[in-house]
């Protein structure tokens, strides 16, 4: 069964300061990944996205995250962390069908 | 205006009772989904519509059931409410077949 696994379910970062929220996916076949934000009472929003080709995408805000396949692993990065960027953050797995296989979720808190 | 909305926001019921979570959408999705939320389990699906009465069980589809009569409009049945159903529950839709959901902003649910 298709699992996705976010180790870390808080983590704190300095304003201003870089930012890596870690994402391991374990579909065998070729992935859909995707990172979703969710600000304090709201739903979730999608930041970016992953499908076949260039290990490195772009999301909104300044957002990028990483393919790995030997890794296996997708993780999340920001070169300069915002105070506005404190939310929980969700990795999720697809395989182009219907169903996501969501994460656990990573609550990140920003020091002002 | 793309918007999942989902009534009510906030509702308390005692054990044994009947509730009804409701969701619209007004961007034409196909598809959509009912999702819970709980601490340290992130997202799991409870049931996905294909389109009009066309449903299925999702990962944890015991204690509930959903109903779509018309393509904007989803519903979440719980028949004599369990305390361990206290949780928040996520509306999302999407297009068939693209794994971009769009997310209502939840129904925090307290069974007592």
């Amino acid at each position: 069964a298709q699992s996705v696994t976010q180790p870390d379910a808080r983590v704190t970062v300095s304003e201003g300061a870089s930012l890596q929220l870690r994402c391991k996916y374990s579909y065998f076949g070729t992935p859909y990944l995707f990172w979703y934000v969710q600000y304090p009472r709201q739903g979730l929003q999608l930041l970016l996205k992953y499908y076949p080709g260039d290990p490195v995408v772009q999301g909104v805000n300044g957002f990028e995250a990483e393919f790995s396949k030997s890794n296996s692993s997708f993780h999340l990065r920001k070169a300069s962390v915002h105070w506005s960027d404190w939310a929980v953050y969700f990795c999720a797995e697809g395989n182009m069908g219907y169903k996501l296989t969501f994460g656990t979720g990573t609550s990140l808190l920003v020091d002002p | 205006d793309m918007k999942v909305t989902q009534m009510p926001r906030y509702l308390i019921k005692r054990m044994g009772e009947n509730v009804l979570l409701e969701c619209g959408q007004d961007m034409s999705h196909e598809t959509m989904y009912w999702y819970r939320q709980d601490p340290g389990l992130g997202l799991q699906l409870i049931y996905i519509s294909y389109d009009v009465d066309s449903n299925s069980e999702g990962d944890i589809p015991k204690g509930y059931r959903v109903s779509r009569k018309k393509r904007e409009h989803f519903s979440l049945i719980l028949d004599s409410a369990k305390t361990n159903q206290t949780s928040v529950y996520f509306c999302a839709s999407s297009f068939t077949g693209e794994n971009t959901l769009y997310f209502g902003a939840g129904t925090r649910l307290s069974v007592l």
